[in-house]
């Protein structure tokens, strides 16, 4: 079945500091990837996304590049902000079967932590 | 409304005693699901609906769990016999697309967190 497969935090970042999140995953058709952030005490975000091979997904400063030889969506962002602390979630939703519904099969979580 | 709301945002129940979770999806979203987020993990899928068709129930864990949805408007879960491994933050997500427009991803609920003692 489905996998999602990301680094285990947390990760601990000085402020402006490179930040990488590592995400591989398994699938058995043609997803598309998604990075979800959640900030403490509010629901899941949608950050990025990517639907097709080579696909770089963008948004506030972070990107995530669509690998389909590596299997993998690694999130990065040049410049981390302590505004930035949050739990980051890697997601894959696969080609849907017999029209049942596309959800998502999530990674772990990585929580960010930011220090000024 | 403007985004997914989920009532009570907390709720603690004694081992034993049944709960019911409400999901008020985006209107006009066609799409629901019911995801659990258990402590320091990822989340499980549990159930889906997709307008009037028969819900994708395959994530559910137990008979004890049910969930229920009119046409295109509110979702209740309902955890029938409270366990401890219950405990969790039970996430709703609405999306505006049928199944196969993926691309436009969920809309996500602040989530009910559970507490069973």
């Amino acid at each position: 079945g489905d996998s999602v497969t990301q680094m285990e935090g947390p990760v601990t970042l000085s402020e402006e500091a490179f930040l990488t999140i590592n995400c591989t995953y398994t699938a058995t058709g043609y997803p598309s990837l998604f990075w979800y952030v959640q900030y403490p005490g509010e629901g899941l975000q949608l950050l990025l996304k990517a639907t097709k091979a080579d696909d770089k997904g963008s948004n506030k400063g972070f990107e995530a590049t669509y690998r389909k030889e590596t299997t993998s969506f690694h999130l990065e962002k040049g410049s981390v902000q302590v505004s930035d602390s949050a739990v980051y979630f890697c997601a894959l939703s696969d080609e849907p079967q017999n029209n049942a519904g596309n959800m998502l099969t999530f990674g772990g979580g990585t929580r960010l932590m930011v220090k000024p | 409304g403007a985004g997914v709301s989920q009532s009570p945002s907390n709720k603690v129940t004694e081992k034993g005693k049944d709960v019911e979770l409400r999901c008020d999806p985006i209107s006009g979203h066609t799409a629901l699901y019911w995801y659990r987020q258990r402590l320091g993990q990822g989340l499980e899928f549990l159930i889906y609906f997709q307008g009037n068709s028969a819900p994708d129930k395959s994530g559910l864990p137990s008979d004890r769990f049910s969930a229920e949805r009119t046409g295109e408007s509110v979702s209740t879960l309902t955890i029938q016999r409270t366990q401890q491994e219950d405990s969790a933050v039970y996430l709703c997500a609405s999306s505006p697309r049928p199944p196969k427009e993926v691309r436009y991803g969920y809309t996500f609920g602040s989530g009910t967190r559970l507490t069973v003692v």
